[in-house]
Parts: structure tokens; C-alpha cells; sequence
């Protein structure tokens, strides 16, 4: 299994300021994910963290408006930039357990409010 | 279309009940499929894989039919603690989630 962590786990922020969460998985994993899940939705995949390269984006999300770093195998970052009311929503970060069980651990998810 | 639908419900269910929910799913790439548990304002958790034998874990059994995309979980012996929203997840590359189908249990 994984342990990750998120944080910040919620946040009120002004229309137009970006905001970074971070998360933090407790070992080596090849696959990370950012989902966001806006209230009664489901959860809808942003992109791939890819460790050492550009992440991979879903139709709908671009770099700009989310850019993600993954430094190393246990690490990733999201932006959140130029915020709108739009915006408000649960970010959650996921990552692929080990073997062919392909079980995806989620963090707590950062929950953030744009006024 | 989404990729995979889900009644949202909600199914309010008495103790002691078995109760049903059905899932479909759009690309008949998806390779692994799997029923998450979702409590309110809590993170997914891992409820049980989805195989086309089917399998049961205790009062859950998931079925899984290749041929017409559709997925299913059947809780029985409904307890208060199940209450919570199940999401249907198919997996190509990556986890595409139904929106989910929330559940209550009644005493």
C-alpha cells in the first residue's frame, strides 16, 4: 500500500492568485495522478505526473492553467494558477500501488474554495 | 458521453437488505475495473477488483460482463456502516470514475 500526504488540505483564495498543493507518498511509485472532483461530480483525471518530464494532460486541462512537477518517484506538485470561482473543488493526488493490482491510494485531497 | 455511468441513486436501503448497483462503461479497451468506497468529505478507498469470473469478498460480489460493458456490485445483508457513495471505475492507462451512487442504510 501507500501512505500519501496532501497539503494544504483546504484553502480560501482570491480570484486571480495561483495556489501549489503538494503531496507527498510515503514510497517509490512509477504512477502518479492529480484528479479533481467539484462538488456532486466525480472524480475527473487532470494529468499524469510524469518523474523527470512534462506530465501528461487530459483533454481540457492544459499547462498552463495547471502546471505539475515531479521531481522524484515519491514527490508531485500542482498549480493551480490564475484561479477563478470556477476553480473551487477537491484536488486529490493519487498513485499507483505496486504489482498488476493496479489500485490507485488517494491522498485526503486539498479542498479549495476561490472567492 | 462519459466513460462510465452510473445511477447516482440515491438507494435508501433498511438494515439487512441486499441491494444492487449497475455501472456501464463506454471503452471496451478498459482492461481492470474496480469498485471504490467513498465517505463523505473523504478521500476513494479501494473496495474490491472486478474480474469476469466474478468475485466476492465477504456480503459484496462484483460481476463483470466483457460483452455488454457492465459492471455490477451486490451488497447484501445491507449494514449501517455501508452507507457511502460507490464509484464504477474502468481502466485503460488511467482511472476513469462514474460519478458514483450513493447509498443509505436505515435502521
Amino acid at each position: 500500500s501507500a501512505v500519501i500526504s496532501q497539503k494544504p488540505s483546504r484553502d480560501i483564495c482570491q480570484r486571480g492568485t495561483s495556489l501549489t498543493i503538494q503531496c507527498q507518498v510515503d514510497s517509490q511509485v512509477t504512477m502518479m495522478f492529480w484528479y479533481r472532483q467539484q462538488p456532486g461530480q466525480s472524480l475527473t483525471l487532470i494529468a499524469t505526473a510524469n518523474q523527470g518530464s512534462e506530465a501528461t494532460y487530459e483533454s481540457g486541462f492544459v499547462i498552463d492553467k495547471f502546471p505539475i512537477s515531479r521531481p522524484n518517484l515519491t514527490f508531485s506538485t500542482l498549480t493551480v494558477s490564475n484561479m477563478s470561482p470556477e476553480d473551487s473543488s477537491i484536488y486529490l493526488c493519487s498513485a499507483r500501488g505496486g504489482g498488476d493490482s493496479g489500485e490507485l491510494f488517494f491522498g485526503e485531497g486539498s479542498r479549495l474554495t476561490v472567492l | 458521453r462519459k466513460e462510465v455511468e452510473q445511477d447516482p441513486g440515491p438507494f435508501n436501503v433498511p438494515e439487512g437488505a441486499t441491494v444492487a448497483f449497475n455501472c456501464t462503461y463506454s471503452n471496451s479497451a478498459s482492461q481492470s475495473f474496480f469498485w471504490y468506497r467513498q465517505d463523505c468529505r473523504k478521500e476513494p478507498k479501494l473496495l474490491m477488483s472486478v474480474y469476469s469470473s466474478g468475485n466476492e469478498d465477504g456480503r459484496f460480489t462484483a460481476q463483470l460482463n466483457r460483452a455488454s460493458q457492465y459492471i455490477s456490485l451486490l451488497i447484501r445483508d445491507s449494514k449501517l456502516s455501508d452507507s457511502a457513495t460507490y464509484l464504477c471505475v474502468a481502466q485503460n492507462y488511467a482511472l476513469n470514475f462514474g460519478k458514483g451512487t450513493s447509498l443509505l442504510v436505515t435502521p
